[in-house]
């Protein structure tokens, strides 16, 4: 089946500790975007990247850092730097990153602060 | 900049009743799409139905569809039949075509929605 995978499903970061979410998919979408949703909120863009090797800062990078080195994944790090990383973090693909196709989820990560 | 309003927090519906679930957007841009996802307490966010701004016909998948009217800025999700898996928080999004932020989905706050045996 084709689709988006996360992982892990929850995860516990301690002081100071960087941590990476996983993010692959295997719909040959060109375009993949990292989102997070606190309580009772909607989502907001952290980052998204067009093609490979590329990557934009959406609204709220600040203490993130992604990479995307193959086509099928874009990594998300949350770094000692994010003093608020409690979250749900969700990532998407889309065929391309401009235009009006909808946007694909995976399931999430929860984040949680030791 | 888009907007997305969703002014219901919550909703109850009876089960096999209909349900609408409202959403006002704002933008200047005149090529855009708006969306539904659903998303169930486990999380995973899930595409209901597109429409975009030019389409002349309303959307419609299944028991979901979307009342479009372009000239009141509105999109509301009409959901037929409902099930007690409906239940879930539903929310709606817009992308826009053209300037700096054609990328993104700009999502409103969410309405959760109960369906009632």
């Amino acid at each position: 089946d084709g689709g988006i995978t996360q992982s892990p499903k929850y995860l516990f970061r301690k002081e100071g500790q960087n941590v990476t979410l996983s993010c692959e998919q295997n719909l040959n979408h060109d375009a993949m975007y990292w989102y997070r949703q606190d309580p009772g909120q909607g989502l907001r863009l952290i980052y998204y990247s067009q093609i490979v090797n590329d990557f934009q800062k959406g609204d709220i990078a600040e203490g993130y850092s992604v990479s995307r080195e193959k086509k099928e994944s874009f990594p998300l790090t949350v770094t000692s730097a994010q003093k608020n990383p409690t979250a749900f973090y969700l990532c998407a693909s889309s065929i391309v990153a401009t235009g009006l196709q909808p946007q694909h989820f995976g399931d999430g990560t929860r984040l949680s602060i030791l | 900049a888009q907007k997305i309003t969703q002014t219901q927090p919550g909703m109850f519906v009876q089960e096999k009743e209909a349900v609408t679930l409202d959403c006002t957007y704002d933008t200047s841009d005149q090529s855009y799409g708006l969306f539904w996802y659903k998303q169930p307490s486990s999380g995973e966010m899930i595409f209901l139905i597109y429409q975009g701004s030019y389409d002349e016909q309303n959307a419609t998948e299944g028991r979901y569809s979307l009342n479009f009217q372009k000239a009141r800025k509105s999109a509301n999700l009409v959901i037929s039949a409902s099930q007690l898996g409906d239940s879930a928080m539903y929310f709606c999004a817009m992308r826009a075509s053209s300037g700096g932020s054609n990328y993104k989905l700009t999502f409103g706050k969410g309405t959760l929605l109960t369906v009632n045996p």
